[in-house]
């Protein structure tokens, strides 16, 4: 079985700059997760998706961050613009009804300079 | 507001002995606990989960407990490998459907096992 997709693995951008991090869930999920984890911290849940509806983004700073998930599948997560405090790495995470433990990607490491 | 601690930034073992990583939680919500390992460069991946309804876990050479009046949970695992070595993150959730994988995280415990 496939596990969780995220691509870019490292992305270097300029502050002001804007930023999008695509995610493959596992195969059937239709719960899907974007956790931010800066250097030193556990991850923050950002975002979550129920098929394609957002059921919690109450810790989403909503103002230069936004995230979609069209069809229930893939989703994207994108910053505009980006400040040096969004530094951090991004993973994706997905689960199944089935599951009572979410799954995580590799992450993409953001660097804001 | 930090929900859940993990208060020793790292921890080091001898190979063979046992490794103690220690969790604190303040939501009295949580009903779900979690610990999972993080390599350099990958995703944490899972490694035991305990519900509140226990106080022990066990699989293989990881056994979780909890003591939820102390709002504490602890990870044990015997006997330590070097392979072992990772970054341990404890987390918790409220049980059920789709929150399962709405998770608090601690900051995280680095485990070094020494041959």
């Amino acid at each position: 079985e496939a596990g969780v997709a995220q691509s870019p693995r490292y992305k270097i951008i300029e502050k002001r700059q804007s930023v999008a991090f695509w995610c493959n869930p596992i195969s059937g999920h239709a719960t899907l997760y974007w956790y931010q984890q800066i250097l030193g911290q556990g991850p923050k849940l950002l975002i979550q998706f129920q098929n394609n509806g957002v059921v919690d983004d109450s810790q989403l700073p909503k103002d230069r961050f936004s995230a979609e998930r069209l069809k229930g599948v893939d989703s994207t997560l994108k910053i505009q613009p980006a400040k040096l405090e969004d530094s951090a790495v991004y993973l994706c995470a997905s689960s199944s009804l089935l599951n009572t433990e979410a799954f995580f990607g590799q992450g993409t490491r953001l660097t804001v300079v | 507001d930090q929900q859940v601690k993990q208060n020793s930034p790292s921890l080091s073992v001898q190979e063979g002995r046992i490794s103690i990583l220690n969790c604190d939680y303040t939501n009295s919500m949580f009903d779900y606990f979690l610990w999972y390992k993080k390599y350099p460069a990958e995703g944490p991946t899972f490694l035991i989960s305990i519900s509140s309804i226990k106080d022990k876990n066990e699989d293989g050479r990881f056994t979780v407990f909890l003591n939820k009046s102390a709002k504490h949970l602890s990870l044990h695992i015997v006997p330590s490998q070097p392979g072992d070595s990772a970054v341990y993150f404890c987390a918790a959730s409220v049980a059920g459907g789709t929150s399962y994988g709405k998770l608090t995280f601690g900051q995280g415990t680095i485990l070094t096992v020494h041959p």
